[in-house]
C-alpha cells in the first residue's frame, strides 16, 4: 500500500519561509502528476498539477518541478502561512490506467 | 467547495452489517473514483467507474462493491462490515482520464 501509518514524514518551518515538499515516483509510464492539500477532517483539495512534457508550472504560491531522469516531484510554496499547515499528497496517473495513485504524504507544520 | 457531494458525512454501525455510500459527482463529470483513507493514513484507492462502467480497480475487498448510476451517481456498498473497515471514505470525479479528480469531503464510518 502507500501509506506510512501514524508516522507521516513532517516538514516543520518557520512562517514567511519557503517550504519545499519532495515526492518520488516509480513508474516511468506517469504522465501527469497533482498535489493536493489535506486539511484535518476534510477531502483533499487540488493545488496544481503538471504534466509530463513540462518540468516546472506555477500557481499562486505554489511551483511544481517535475524531474523524470529521476522520477522525482516536489512542490515549492512561498512565503508559507499558518493556514498552510496540512498534509499534502502527490499523485500521479500511469498512461493507460485509471488511477491516480497517490504518495503516502507528507505533514506540513507552520510555527509562528 | 469542490462540488463533488458525499453522503452520509457520518456513519456508525455494528459489525457484520451493510452500507451504502452515495456520491454525487460533479456536473459534466464522467469519472468516479472511491477511495479508503485509515486513520491518519495515505489514500488507498478502491475502484473507478467511467460513465456507468468500471474502468479500475484496486485493492478493494471481496466484500466492498459499487456500481455507477446511469445519472452518474454512485455508490459504495460495503458489507460483513469489521472493525478494521473504519475508515474515511473519499469520492472523487474528473471528466476523464488524465484531468484533475475533485474530491468529496468524504463519509466516515465508523463500525464498532
Amino acid at each position: 500500500g502507500e501509506s506510512v501509518g501514524l508516522h507521516l514524514p513532517t516538514l516543520s518551518v518557520q512562517e514567511g519561509d519557503n517550504s519545499i515538499i519532495n515526492c518520488a515516483y516509480s513508474n516511468s509510464a506517469s504522465d501527469y502528476f497533482i498535489w493536493y492539500k489535506q486539511e484535518s477532517g476534510k477531502g483533499p483539495q487540488f493545488i496544481i498539477d503538471i504534466r509530463s512534457n513540462m518540468d516546472k508550472r506555477q500557481g499562486q504560491r505554489v511551483t511544481v518541478l517535475l524531474n523524470k531522469t529521476v522520477k522525482h516531484l516536489s512542490l515549492q510554496i512561498a512565503a508559507t502561512q499558518p493556514g498552510d499547515s496540512a498534509v499534502y499528497f502527490c499523485a500521479e496517473n500511469i498512461r493507460g490506467y485509471n488511477k491516480l495513485i497517490f504518495g503516502a504524504g507528507t505533514r506540513l507544520a507552520v510555527h509562528p | 467547495d469542490s462540488g463533488v457531494t458525499q453522503t452520509p458525512k457520518h456513519l456508525i454501525t455494528a459489525t457484520g452489517q451493510r452500507v451504502t455510500l452515495r456520491c454525487s459527482p460533479r456536473s459534466g463529470d464522467l469519472s468516479v473514483y472511491w477511495y479508503q483513507q485509515s486513520l491518519d493514513q495515505g489514500l488507498q484507492f478502491l475502484i473507478q467507474y467511467y460513465n456507468g462502467e468500471e474502468r479500475a480497480k484496486g485493492n478493494i475487498l471481496e466484500r466492498f462493491s459499487a456500481q455507477q448510476f446511469p445519472d452518474l451517481h454512485s455508490e459504495l456498498n460495503l458489507s460483513s462490515l469489521e472493525l478494521g473497515d473504519s475508515a474515511l471514505y473519499f469520492c472523487a470525479s474528473s471528466p476523464g482520464q488524465g484531468f484533475e479528480a475533485f474530491f468529496g469531503q468524504g463519509t466516515r464510518l465508523t463500525v464498532v
